[in-house]
């Protein structure tokens, strides 16, 4: 089984739909993260939490929300799906004991089209 | 002008090849640098780690940083056709701060 997965892996969805986006981790870090990933853009940070009672912005968070259920479970919300939001997602986890503790395992991506 | 700059080729080499794939960044505050690759509709796994200048060396792949030019360099030796895939580059000011992204290189190596 996978260490990070990702549900569900492809989304087709209407403008002004709300949409949710899970992530569930077998790693046992505290620290997760949700990107999103275009052409030409690169991947940009969403929302980032350092443990489930932490919750940060990152660069691009309008438009979005998350939910940190439990130290393995990490939500990404779209209250209001737009098609600009069409883009590949992606969870990622990091061990905070490791002095670098950037986003270390990814998983495989939600692709997201939003009409 | 980006923080992150990286060519996105994409660029083709056949095997056996030396590969140098490479990122510029503006930031001089930054200290942390990263090189992860990405296989099709696969995510990014980490493939090298850096802090602060010099090089690092994992098997056929070298990682080099020169802070005084701001530049980062991605070196593959004995390039495979499994070395396809984009490459990203990665760097933070500190530990705990975001990760910036460059845009990807992809890589095509041909048997």
């Amino acid at each position: 089984d996978a260490d990070v997965t990702q549900t569900p892996r492809n989304r087709i969805t209407k403008t002004g739909k709300r949409i949710m986006l899970e992530c569930s981790q077998t790693k046992g870090h505290d620290r997760m993260y949700w990107y999103r990933q275009d052409p030409g853009l690169g991947l940009r940070l969403i929302y980032y939490s350092f443990d489930v009672k932490d919750i940060n912005k990152g660069e691009i968070s309008d438009g979005y929300s998350v939910s940190r259920q439990a130290q393995a479970k990490f939500s990404l919300s779209l209250e209001s799906a737009i098609p600009n939001q069409t883009a590949l997602y992606f969870c990622a986890t990091s061990d905070p004991d490791r002095v670098d503790n950037q986003p270390q395992h990814f998983g495989d991506g939600t692709r997201l089209s939003i009409l | 002008q980006k923080e992150v700059e990286q060519d996105p080729g994409p660029l083709s080499v056949p095997e056996g090849a030396i590969v140098s794939l490479n990122c510029t960044y503006s930031n001089s505050a930054f200290q942390y640098f990263m090189w992860y690759r990405q296989y099709s509709r696969k995510g990014p796994e980490l493939l090298m780690y850096t802090y602060s200048s010099g090089n690092k060396e994992d098997g056929r792949f070298t990682a080099q940083v020169d802070k005084s030019s701001k530049y980062i360099s991605l070196f593959i030796r004995d390039s495979q056709p499994s070395d396809s895939a984009t490459y990203l580059c990665a760097m933070k000011i500190q530990a705990g701060t975001a990760l910036i992204f460059g845009k990807g290189t992809t890589l095509s190596v041909s048997s």
